[in-house]
């Protein structure tokens, strides 16, 4: 089982609210921030969420997030076609003294 | 935030070395932590090394631990990252990127700049 675990895909149209969950299988992550990129295939990783729920500079507030226990999730709500990426959480870990991310999820807007 | 800009990429034969560097501006380069990560063809996003503000501490995937070093020079606004013992599963665009705050804990940051990415390729 992975540390960080997401679904491979998701999808929703124009408009319409979409989660992405991860689910945190370790407990040396348990109390540790989670956060969350956005990457488009050639391009540089964004930073979509800070802290569990910071959200950066420049992200609109259609993004949001959430961690509870061995959870978080990222929704993003009136979703864009501009919003199709990967999404990928990432928490440090304390017993690898080192950064996970999940697998990722597939965004498509439909 | 900041820009970063990655080169010393290319081809190289398993066992080989390269040595990535990654050179910033925008920022105050030595009150930010710094990391690299990698993504392997086909494959997700993974975290190499990291790098406290002052280099006082590094870390490592356990992947890349004893083969690969991560340094910086603050005086001249570069992260560094000296990959010896390449093997074919290192092949991968590796991206330097930057803590979104300063002087901080490891661990309680996020990456707010990355740089276009750098293609490494291990192959005979």
């Amino acid at each position: 089982q992975s540390v960080l675990s997401q679904p491979p895909s998701a999808s929703g149209t124009p408009g319409q609210r979409v989660t992405i969950s991860c689910s945190i299988g370790s407990s040396s992550i348990g109390n540790n921030y989670v956060f969350w990129y956005q990457h488009l295939p050639g391009t540089a990783p964004k930073a979509v969420m800070y802290r569990n729920n910071q959200r950066p500079s420049g992200v609109p507030d259609r993004f949001s997030a959430s961690k509870s226990g061995t959870s978080a999730s990222l929704a993003i709500s009136g979703l864009r076609s501009e919003d199709e990426a990967d999404y990928y959480c990432a928490a440090w870990d304390d017993s690898l003294s080192g950064w996970v991310f999940g697998g990722g999820t597939k965004l498509t807007v439909l | 935030q900041g820009h970063l800009v990655e080169s010393g990429g290319g081809v190289v034969q398993p066992g080989g070395s390269l040595r990535l560097s990654c050179v910033a501006s925008g920022f105050i380069f030595s009150s930010y932590g710094m990391s690299w990560v990698r993504q392997a063809p086909g494959k997700g996003l993974e975290w190499v090394a990291s790098i406290r503000y002052d280099g006082s501490n590094q870390y490592y995937a356990d992947s890349v631990k004893g083969r690969f070093t991560i340094s910086r020079d603050n005086s001249n606004n570069i992260l560094y990252v000296q990959m010896n013992g390449l093997r074919p599963e290192d092949t991968a665009v590796y991206y330097c990127a930057k803590d979104d705050l300063p002087v901080a804990g490891i661990g309680l940051t996020g990456f707010d700049s990355w740089g276009q990415g750098i293609l490494v390729t291990v192959s005979a």
